[in-house]
């Protein structure tokens, strides 16, 4: 079956720490990727995707994720933290032109100011 | 604000009741996607339509089942509902069907069966 998997499932930071948080897929032919964030009490917002091309995709607030094809991997980084960054975080798999996301089991990230 | 439109926001009812929630996706869009986050589960895919049809199912019980009208909003029937059903439900919508689409998400039912 297809599977997203997200192995750090809490992270805590001190403010301006590097962030990466891992993303792994298992195979299952041609993907699009995406980073969904969901600050506390809110809904899914998205922070970048990949489809196709440069595999460094950069997103919004700072964010940006490499796609490694050969390590099935979708790694999210952030080269400094804040605060306001606390929140969890999902990596989504779109398998095969289909039609549903695959999401991981998410990471909750805690910024400490 | 993403555009999809979900109400209620929040809903507290009794185990073997029925609830119904509310999906507007983004104008233009016309598919809608149902998501259930739970404690447990974590994001579950439930059920997709495609401008009125169903295009796919996921993990969706046979006490679910959804709907999507011709002005496409979609809706979400729960019946017969059991503690474990506690849980935010997500209507997201894209554009398009299938791949190379970006699924935008509302804010989500929150939905708690005491």
């Amino acid at each position: 079956a297809q599977s997203v998997s997200q192995h750090n499932h809490h992270v805590i930071l001190s403010e301006a720490a590097s962030l990466e948080l891992g993303c792994n897929y298992s195979y299952g032919g041609t993907v699009n990727l995406f980073w969904y964030v969901q600050y506390p009490g809110q809904h899914l917002q998205l922070l970048l995707k990949y489809f196709s091309g440069d595999p460094l995709v950069k997103g919004i607030k700072g964010f940006e994720a490499e796609f490694i094809k050969s390590k099935f991997s979708f790694n999210l980084r952030k080269p400094s933290v804040q605060w306001s960054d606390t929140a969890e975080y999902f990596c989504a798999v779109n398998y095969n032109a289909g039609n549903m996301l695959t999401f991981g089991g998410g990471t909750r990230l805690m910024v400490k100011p | 604000d993403s555009g999809v439109t979900q109400t209620p926001k929040h809903l507290i009812t009794a185990t073997g009741q029925r609830v119904t929630l509310r999906c507007s996706p983004r104008s233009g869009d016309l598919s809608v996607y149902w998501y259930q986050q739970s404690l447990d589960q974590g994001l579950q895919f439930l059920i997709q339509y495609y401008n009125g049809e169903e295009r796919a199912k996921g993990n969706i019980l046979e006490r679910f089942s959804a709907q999507q009208f011709p002005d496409l909003h979609s809706e979400l029937n729960l019946s017969s509902l059991e503690l474990g059903d506690s849980a935010l439900y997500f209507c997201a919508s894209s554009v398009v069907g299938n791949s190379g689409n970006t699924i935008y998400f509302g804010e989500g039912s929150w939905l708690t069966v005491v």
